[in-house]
Protein backbone atom coordinates (compact mmCIF):
# COMPACT_ATOMS: atom_id res chain seq x y z
CA UNK A 1 0.00 0.00 0.00
CA UNK A 2 1.53 3.81 -0.83
CA UNK A 3 1.57 5.53 2.42
CA UNK A 4 0.89 9.24 1.23
CA UNK A 5 1.79 11.98 3.86
CA UNK A 6 0.96 15.30 3.56
CA UNK A 7 2.60 18.64 5.01
CA UNK A 8 2.30 20.86 6.88
CA UNK A 9 -1.19 19.84 8.72
CA UNK A 10 -2.24 23.07 9.01
CA UNK A 11 -1.00 26.03 7.03
CA UNK A 12 -2.35 29.48 8.18
CA UNK A 13 -1.74 31.92 5.72
CA UNK A 14 -3.28 35.78 4.96
CA UNK A 15 -5.49 35.97 1.97
CA UNK A 16 -2.58 37.28 -1.35
CA UNK A 17 0.00 34.71 0.18
CA UNK A 18 1.64 32.17 -1.57
CA UNK A 19 0.66 28.50 -0.34
CA UNK A 20 2.82 25.16 -0.23
CA UNK A 21 1.04 22.18 0.36
CA UNK A 22 3.66 18.79 0.11
CA UNK A 23 2.20 15.25 -0.83
CA UNK A 24 5.39 12.86 0.18
CA UNK A 25 4.45 9.09 -1.16
CA UNK A 26 6.05 5.62 0.84
CA UNK A 27 6.87 4.57 -2.65
CA UNK A 28 6.71 5.82 -6.71
CA UNK A 29 3.36 7.05 -7.22
CA UNK A 30 3.11 4.98 -11.48
CA UNK A 31 3.44 7.39 -14.09
CA UNK A 32 1.97 10.71 -12.01
CA UNK A 33 -0.91 9.35 -11.30
CA UNK A 34 -1.66 11.88 -8.69
CA UNK A 35 -4.62 14.02 -7.58
CA UNK A 36 -5.29 17.40 -5.70
CA UNK A 37 -8.61 17.88 -3.94
CA UNK A 38 -10.27 20.61 -1.96
CA UNK A 39 -13.37 19.97 0.14
CA UNK A 40 -14.75 22.63 2.39
CA UNK A 41 -16.98 22.36 5.17
CA UNK A 42 -20.04 20.40 4.49
CA UNK A 43 -19.18 19.68 0.82
CA UNK A 44 -18.15 17.22 -1.49
CA UNK A 45 -14.11 17.25 -2.59
CA UNK A 46 -13.69 18.63 -5.74
CA UNK A 47 -10.73 17.78 -7.90
CA UNK A 48 -8.24 20.33 -8.69
CA UNK A 49 -5.07 18.46 -10.38
CA UNK A 50 -4.88 15.31 -12.16
CA UNK A 51 -1.61 13.86 -13.43
CA UNK A 52 0.15 15.90 -10.91
CA UNK A 53 0.18 19.08 -12.83
CA UNK A 54 -2.98 18.92 -14.75
CA UNK A 55 -5.84 21.47 -14.10
CA UNK A 56 -9.00 20.24 -14.18
CA UNK A 57 -12.21 22.29 -16.23
CA UNK A 58 -12.50 25.04 -14.56
CA UNK A 59 -9.89 25.80 -12.16
CA UNK A 60 -8.05 28.99 -11.90
CA UNK A 61 -4.83 29.08 -12.95
CA UNK A 62 -3.35 30.23 -9.43
CA UNK A 63 -3.19 26.72 -8.94
CA UNK A 64 -0.78 24.62 -9.78
CA UNK A 65 0.72 20.97 -9.48
CA UNK A 66 4.33 19.81 -9.89
CA UNK A 67 6.37 16.93 -8.93
CA UNK A 68 7.39 13.34 -9.99
CA UNK A 69 7.73 9.90 -8.07
CA UNK A 70 7.64 10.60 -4.31
CA UNK A 71 7.48 14.12 -4.39
CA UNK A 72 4.57 16.48 -5.56
CA UNK A 73 3.35 19.91 -4.45
CA UNK A 74 0.45 21.95 -4.70
CA UNK A 75 0.58 25.61 -4.91
CA UNK A 76 -1.82 28.59 -4.90
CA UNK A 77 0.08 31.56 -6.08
CA UNK A 78 -1.98 33.98 -3.87
CA UNK A 79 -4.64 33.24 -1.97
CA UNK A 80 -8.15 33.87 -2.27
CA UNK A 81 -11.07 34.18 0.46
CA UNK A 82 -12.43 31.22 -1.42
CA UNK A 83 -9.14 28.56 -1.04
CA UNK A 84 -9.44 28.49 2.54
CA UNK A 85 -10.30 24.89 2.82
CA UNK A 86 -8.32 21.17 3.38
CA UNK A 87 -6.90 19.79 0.47
CA UNK A 88 -6.57 16.43 0.11
CA UNK A 89 -3.36 14.09 -2.24
CA UNK A 90 -4.60 11.03 -3.51
CA UNK A 91 -2.71 8.52 -5.83
CA UNK A 92 -4.84 6.23 -8.17
CA UNK A 93 -2.40 4.51 -9.79
CA UNK A 94 -2.14 1.39 -7.71
CA UNK A 95 -5.20 -0.34 -5.60
CA UNK A 96 -5.38 0.75 -2.64
CA UNK A 97 -5.94 4.38 -4.04
CA UNK A 98 -4.90 6.10 -1.06
CA UNK A 99 -5.12 9.66 0.48
CA UNK A 100 -2.97 11.84 2.19
CA UNK A 101 -4.83 12.73 5.73
CA UNK A 102 -5.02 16.26 4.52
CA UNK A 103 -3.54 20.05 4.91
CA UNK A 104 -6.19 22.59 6.24
CA UNK A 105 -5.14 26.02 5.09
CA UNK A 106 -6.45 28.30 7.51
CA UNK A 107 -7.36 31.92 7.64
CA UNK A 108 -4.19 33.78 10.09
CA UNK B 1 -25.13 19.07 -15.79
CA UNK B 2 -23.13 16.50 -14.31
CA UNK B 3 -24.91 14.92 -11.10
CA UNK B 4 -24.46 12.03 -9.05
CA UNK B 5 -27.11 11.50 -6.23
CA UNK B 6 -26.59 8.83 -3.19
CA UNK B 7 -29.55 7.61 -1.43
CA UNK B 8 -29.78 4.78 1.10
CA UNK B 9 -27.93 5.77 3.96
CA UNK B 10 -29.51 6.04 7.94
CA UNK B 11 -29.00 4.41 11.05
CA UNK B 12 -28.50 0.84 11.30
CA UNK B 13 -27.43 -1.16 15.26
CA UNK B 14 -23.95 -3.10 14.71
CA UNK B 15 -23.88 -6.15 12.29
CA UNK B 16 -27.06 -4.42 10.48
CA UNK B 17 -26.71 -4.17 6.52
CA UNK B 18 -27.25 -1.32 4.26
CA UNK B 19 -27.64 -0.90 0.66
CA UNK B 20 -26.15 2.17 -0.49
CA UNK B 21 -27.36 3.70 -4.63
CA UNK B 22 -25.60 6.24 -6.41
CA UNK B 23 -27.98 7.48 -9.47
CA UNK B 24 -25.93 9.48 -12.24
CA UNK B 25 -26.69 11.76 -14.73
CA UNK B 26 -24.91 14.21 -17.62
CA UNK B 27 -22.63 12.31 -18.44
CA UNK B 28 -21.70 8.53 -20.07
CA UNK B 29 -21.82 6.38 -16.81
CA UNK B 30 -21.10 3.34 -18.56
CA UNK B 31 -17.80 4.60 -20.04
CA UNK B 32 -16.44 5.81 -16.15
CA UNK B 33 -14.47 3.69 -13.72
CA UNK B 34 -16.61 3.93 -10.44
CA UNK B 35 -15.47 4.84 -6.66
CA UNK B 36 -17.10 4.84 -3.30
CA UNK B 37 -15.04 7.20 -1.04
CA UNK B 38 -16.02 7.78 2.71
CA UNK B 39 -15.38 9.86 5.78
CA UNK B 40 -15.82 9.28 9.30
CA UNK B 41 -16.69 12.35 11.27
CA UNK B 42 -14.25 14.81 11.39
CA UNK B 43 -11.95 13.02 9.57
CA UNK B 44 -10.14 12.47 6.11
CA UNK B 45 -11.13 10.87 2.78
CA UNK B 46 -10.31 7.25 2.61
CA UNK B 47 -10.85 5.34 -0.39
CA UNK B 48 -13.61 2.16 -0.18
CA UNK B 49 -14.18 0.18 -3.33
CA UNK B 50 -13.84 1.16 -6.88
CA UNK B 51 -15.34 -1.15 -9.82
CA UNK B 52 -14.07 -0.68 -13.85
CA UNK B 53 -17.05 0.85 -15.94
CA UNK B 54 -17.60 -3.10 -17.08
CA UNK B 55 -17.65 -4.54 -13.86
CA UNK B 56 -14.94 -6.87 -14.80
CA UNK B 57 -12.51 -5.27 -12.05
CA UNK B 58 -13.01 -4.66 -8.73
CA UNK B 59 -11.15 -3.39 -5.58
CA UNK B 60 -11.63 -3.26 -2.16
CA UNK B 61 -9.85 -1.55 0.90
CA UNK B 62 -8.63 -4.43 3.41
CA UNK B 63 -10.98 -2.53 5.98
CA UNK B 64 -14.15 -3.66 4.26
CA UNK B 65 -13.25 -6.47 2.26
CA UNK B 66 -15.80 -9.38 2.93
CA UNK B 67 -18.46 -6.93 3.94
CA UNK B 68 -18.84 -4.80 1.70
CA UNK B 69 -20.22 -5.46 -2.51
CA UNK B 70 -19.67 -2.72 -5.14
CA UNK B 71 -21.52 -3.20 -8.25
CA UNK B 72 -23.04 -1.01 -11.29
CA UNK B 73 -25.83 -1.60 -13.65
CA UNK B 74 -24.87 0.79 -16.93
CA UNK B 75 -28.38 0.24 -18.10
CA UNK B 76 -30.14 2.30 -14.66
CA UNK B 77 -26.99 4.49 -14.74
CA UNK B 78 -26.73 3.44 -11.03
CA UNK B 79 -23.65 2.29 -8.63
CA UNK B 80 -23.98 0.02 -5.71
CA UNK B 81 -22.69 -0.43 -2.18
CA UNK B 82 -24.15 -3.37 -0.48
CA UNK B 83 -22.87 -3.27 3.22
CA UNK B 84 -22.43 -5.92 5.25
CA UNK B 85 -21.67 -7.28 9.19
CA UNK B 86 -21.50 -3.38 9.78
CA UNK B 87 -19.36 -1.81 12.40
CA UNK B 88 -19.13 1.15 14.48
CA UNK B 89 -15.80 2.24 12.56
CA UNK B 90 -17.95 2.39 9.02
CA UNK B 91 -20.14 5.33 10.44
CA UNK B 92 -18.39 7.69 7.84
CA UNK B 93 -20.35 9.91 5.16
CA UNK B 94 -19.89 7.78 1.89
CA UNK B 95 -19.53 9.67 -1.69
CA UNK B 96 -20.09 7.66 -5.21
CA UNK B 97 -17.42 9.62 -7.07
CA UNK B 98 -15.74 8.93 -10.78
CA UNK B 99 -12.52 7.03 -11.19
CA UNK B 100 -10.37 4.03 -10.08
CA UNK B 101 -8.31 2.19 -12.48
CA UNK B 102 -6.19 4.99 -13.63
CA UNK B 103 -8.69 7.66 -13.81
CA UNK B 104 -9.02 10.74 -11.43
CA UNK B 105 -12.12 11.24 -9.78
CA UNK B 106 -13.99 14.50 -11.53
CA UNK B 107 -17.46 13.76 -10.41
CA UNK B 108 -18.69 13.63 -6.60
CA UNK B 109 -21.74 13.32 -5.39
CA UNK B 110 -23.21 15.30 -1.78
CA UNK B 111 -22.70 12.08 0.02
CA UNK B 112 -24.59 9.48 2.33
CA UNK B 113 -24.35 9.39 6.07
CA UNK B 114 -24.15 6.26 7.38
CA UNK B 115 -24.33 5.95 11.28
CA UNK B 116 -24.13 2.56 12.77
CA UNK B 117 -24.82 2.66 16.49
CA UNK B 118 -27.02 0.55 19.23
Amino acid sequence: EIVLTQSPGTLSLSPGERATLSCRASQSVSSTYLAWYQQKPGQAPRLLIYGASSRATGIPDRFSGSGSGTDFTLTISRLEPEDFAVYYCQQYGDSPYTFGQGTKVEIK
Amino acid sequence: EVQLVESGGGLVRPGGSLRLSCAASGFTFSDYSMNWVRQAPGKGLEWVSSISSSSIYIFYADSVKGRFTISRDNAKNSLYLQMNSLRGEDTAVYYCASGGFLEWSDYWGQGALVTVSS
